[in-house]
């Protein structure tokens, strides 16, 4: 059965801080992994998308690091803002028949103190 | 431009009743998805439409489910007879394109539905 399990379930860090969030899967076959941040009350918006090929892929203050090998990835979120209080979700990509299926973890529940 | 849009964004209902989920993809987004999120919970895909293929209705949890896209756009998850445990919010996700590749999807809002 394709799993998506995030760590930890949930982190407060003060503000400016650095964080790392944690993402192990088994789904097969990998298509694509992504990261996704969700506010409360709204839907989940696209932080990165990566393939199996690619190790690394940063969105301003955000850095997602994959590896296919031990089939782990992390996000790490540098010099934390307030706005950064969140769920983080991440999701991989499954190859299917004409169609991927996304097997979504159950997050990170991130909150940023001033 | 405008984004996914859902209505209601709450909706409470008795135990027993039917209730319809309506959902407004991107314009000229022909992938949309319908996903569920209970407290606690990854998201559940229900159902996903594209173009003018047969829906992919393999993750709709019972035969209470059902969902409709008409003419390609918007689209409406109903439920019917509601239990207590369909409590959950209901995202809805619009993508250019289904199928392999590195499409993405946008999120709307959600329905948040009680069931009392």
């Amino acid at each position: 059965k394709n799993q998506v399990e995030q760590s930890p379930q949930s982190l407060i860090i003060l503000e400016g801080k650095n964080c790392t969030l944690q993402c192990n899967y088994t789904v097969s076959p990998f298509s694509n992994l992504r990261w996704y941040k969700q506010d409360t009350g709204r839907g989940p918006v696209s932080l990165t998308i990566m393939t199996f090929s690619e190790n690394t892929k940063s969105n301003g203050r955000y850095t997602a690091t994959l590896d296919a090998d031990t089939k782990q990835s992390s996000l790490h979120i540098t010099a934390s803002q307030l706005s950064d209080s969140a769920s983080y979700i991440c999701v991989v990509s499954a190859l299917g028949f004409g169609n991927e299926k996304l097997t979504f973890g159950t997050g990170t529940r991130l909150t940023i103190i001033p | 431009g405008a984004g996914v849009s859902q209505s209601p964004s709450n909706k409470v209902t008795e135990k027993g009743k039917d209730v319809e989920l309506r959902c407004d993809p991107i314009s000229g987004h022909t992938a949309l998805y319908w996903y569920r999120q209970s407290l606690g919970q990854g998201l559940e895909f229900l159902i996903y439409f594209q173009g003018n293929s047969a829906p992919d209705k393999s993750g709709l949890p019972s035969d209470r489910f059902s969902a409709e896209r008409t003419g390609g756009s918007v689209s409406t998850l109903t439920i019917q007879r509601t239990q207590q445990e369909d409590s959950a919010v209901y995202l809805c996700a619009s993508s250019p394109r289904a199928g392999v590749g590195l499409y993405e999807q946008y999120f709307g809002p959600g329905t948040r539905l009680t069931v009392t």
